[in-house]
């Protein structure tokens, strides 16, 4: 298995609902990673897992809640949510290639927040 | 921190001509230069990449080309097909305990039939 797959596709999901994505790698990635990206924009950083431990939050809102319960698998916990959180978010894991860290991105998760 | 600035935003060429993309970096501690390719709705899919030590790389039809002293690098794309069109992202990472990709604003380039 040589992806990175992300679960749903597509979520609608309103304001005040609780709803979760799933990312899960088998590629025995050390490191997996949360972007969020908005349309004709790059992607930008979330929140990193390196050997299952959060190594880096980039200030992201409370209402984005990660989870890494293993080294295949990674959940993003999404509550109370506001429309303008609405994006692509995107899945990556990483190996370690030299002194630098190669990355794989899965499709990503559509969000609309209503 | 690391600023990475990308040329042109919008890049339209016909089919069959060759497509340059520029990328300056500002943090000399940057080491690693991947490029993603990105179609609509798809995932980012990163189709080359280069470090610092080797100053070109070619891949069939793509090469990566890296000026250290001037802190920048280029994506050069030849023979170009209509399965080009898309969204193409710089970035730049530095070695170490370091995660963080830092992208370019990305470039839209068209090949037209």
């Amino acid at each position: 298995d040589t992806e990175v797959t992300q679960t749903p596709k597509h979520l609608v999901m309103g304001m005040t609902n609780k709803k979760s994505l799933k990312c899960e790698q088998h590629m025995g990635h050390r490191a997996m990673y949360w972007y969020k990206q908005k349309a004709k924009k790059p992607p930008e950083l979330m929140f990193v897992y390196s050997y299952e431990k959060l190594s880096i939050n980039e200030s992201v809102p409370s209402r984005f809640s990660p989870e890494c319960p293993n080294s295949s698998l990674l959940n993003l916990h999404l509550h109370a949510l506001q429309p303008e959180d609405s994006a692509l978010y995107l899945c990556a894991s990483s190996y370690r290639s030299g002194s630098n860290e190669k990355l794989f991105f899965g499709s990503g998760t559509q969000l609309s927040v209503l | 921190g690391e600023n990475v600035e990308q040329h042109p935003s919008t890049l339209s060429v016909q089919e069959g001509d060759s497509a340059v993309i520029k990328c300056t970096y500002s943090d000399s501690a940057s080491n690693y230069f991947p490029w993603y390719k990105q179609e609509l709705g798809k995932r980012p899919q990163l189709i080359i990449d280069i470090r610092s030590n080797v100053g070109e790389k070619k891949d069939q039809r793509i090469a990566v080309t890296l000026n250290k002293t001037a802190k920048h690098f280029s994506l050069h794309i030849t023979e170009t097909q209509p399965e080009d069109s898309a969204v193409y992202f710089c970035a730049a990472m530095s070695g170490g305990s370091n995660y963080k990709l830092t992208f370019g604003k990305g470039t839209l380039l068209t090949v037209n039939p």
